[in-house]
């Protein structure tokens, strides 16, 4: 079946320390690939996005993530996470089934920052 | 500028009565997505417009559900005889050009709990 799995509910991470969260796909090719943040009480903010080419994607506030199509992953990371980073993470995928073509989201990764 | 506005941002419905959710959209942006998000849940797809058009209702959980566009802006998601299982965030978002791959921007979504 088609779908986008994030393995971490929730992670905590001490202020300054680096970040990963997991995202893997199950798709018969490759997808378009995004990682999303959504605050509290806010609207899901694009970080960056995969389409093709360079499988290592800079993104917004400090952010990258790293394709490995052997994997099917699509890892986000941050060397030095702030205090502000504190929120929900999604990871979607764009996928086509039977000519309808959609997102479909990760069940999300809650990453909270301790001091 | 403006982004992606919904509206009400919290509604409270009893069980059996009919609700209107309201998107307004970026201006001039071609594509609309409705999604619904449980608690702990990622958004999950359920309708998409191309313009005025309806081009996909795939994820629309049943026929108490309606969307439309019919100017090609503001759309409207009705759920009518609502249930206790209708209760979740409902996210809005639109893109510049057409389909699923293009960046979505989000709104902040409806929250909707049914009594």
């Amino acid at each position: 079946a088609q779908s986008v799995t994030q393995p971490d509910i929730h992670i905590t991470v001490s202020e300054g320390a680096s970040l990963e969260l997991r995202c893997n796909y199950s798709y018969g090719a490759t997808p378009y690939l995004f990682w999303y943040v959504q605050s509290p009480g806010q609207g899901l903010q694009l970080l960056l996005k995969y389409f093709s080419g360079d499988t290592l994607v800079q993104g917004i506030k400090g952010f990258e993530a790293e394709f490995k199509r052997s994997q099917s992953s699509f890892n986000l990371r941050k060397p030095s996470v702030h205090w502000s980073d504190a929120a929900e993470y999604f990871c979607a995928a764009h996928l086509v089934n039977f000519g309808n073509e959609k997102l479909t989201f990760g069940t999300g990764t809650r990453l909270t920052i301790i001091p | 500028g403006a982004g992606v506005s919904q509206s009400p941002r919290y509604k409270v419905a009893k069980r059996g009565q009919d609700v209107a959710l309201r998107c307004d959209p970026i201006s001039g942006h071609v594509s609309l997505f409705w999604y619904q998000q449980a608690l702990g849940q990622g958004p999950e797809f359920l309708t998409y417009f191309q313009n005025e058009a309806q081009l996909d209702k795939s994820g629309l959980p049943s026929d108490r559900f309606f969307a439309e566009r019919p100017e090609g802006s503001v759309s409207t998601l009705k759920i009518q005889r609502t249930q206790q299982e209708d209760s979740a965030v409902y996210l809005c978002a639109s893109s510049r050009g057409q389909g699923a791959r293009e960046t979505q921007y989000f709104g902040p979504g409806t929250r909707l709990l049914v009594l």
